[in-house]
């Protein structure tokens, strides 16, 4: 079964700080899906990719197949990104495998 | 709607009875996903519906937990027997395509909350 991990654990930073949360797999996979899940506990798709990357508005996600590998990437934070961001990943043959995830605050 | 629909939102049921949670897809999705979160930890894998058929049911923790799907739209999961340890929120997502083979992002339900007393 593959083993996720997220650092950091939890983040605060300031408004309009660039924000980093990285995750990493132990075994080969074919596609990696980024979530965030708001405090109310909505979870929201917000990247699937299984190779280079992806830009959606200030988020950029980008994947790292050979270092196994990926980050998710947050311009200009603004407090109402504060949520949960979630990495899972899945291969053929086994569904997803969620990550821990990575509590991120940001402060106005 | 047009999203992910669960219903009920939120079960109260005592240990030993039987409980049944129910999702709705988005039309159209043909792949539909049911993952569980207990309080404090990740999301968990349950099972995995392509059509009306489950290719993965690796995921469900006993034999008291059973899902089904009819029309290739609606699903059920029933827990017989509850325990407290069952206490979760339990997710329902749907996607156009089976993710894995296809790409298509997942789209999650506001679940449903159960407490086992």
């Amino acid at each position: 079964k593959n083993e996720v991990e997220q650092s950091p654990q939890n983040l605060t930073a300031q408004e309009g700080e660039f924000i980093t949360i990285n995750c990493s797999y132990s075994v080969g996979i074919s596609a990696l899906h980024w979530l965030q899940q708001h405090p109310g506990g909505g979870i929201v798709s917000l990247f699937m990719l299984s190779s280079g990357k992806k830009k959606h508005g200030r988020l950029i996600a980008t994947i790292n197949i050979q270092e196994k590998h990926s980050s998710l990437h947050i311009t200009a934070s603004h407090p109402r990104d504060s949520a949960v961001y979630i990495c899972a990943v899945g291969s053929y043959g086994q569904n997803f495998v969620f990550g821990p995830g990575t509590r991120l605050s940001v402060l106005p | 709607g047009a999203g992910v629909s669960q219903s009920p939102s939120n079960k109260v049921t005592e240990k030993g009875k039987d409980v049944e949670l129910r999702c709705d897809p988005i039309s159209g999705h043909t792949a539909l996903y049911w993952y569980r979160q207990s309080l404090g930890q990740g999301l968990e894998f349950l099972i995995y519906f392509q059509g009306n058929s489950a290719p993965d049911k690796s995921g469900l923790p006993s034999d008291r937990f059973s899902a089904e799907r009819t029309g290739g739209s609606v699903s059920t999961l029933t827990i017989q027997r509850t325990q407290q340890e069952d206490s979760a929120v339990y997710l329902c997502a749907s996607s156009l395509g089976d993710s894995l083979y296809s790409n298509q992002p997942q789209h999650f339900g506001d679940g449903t909350r159960l407490s086992i007393l």
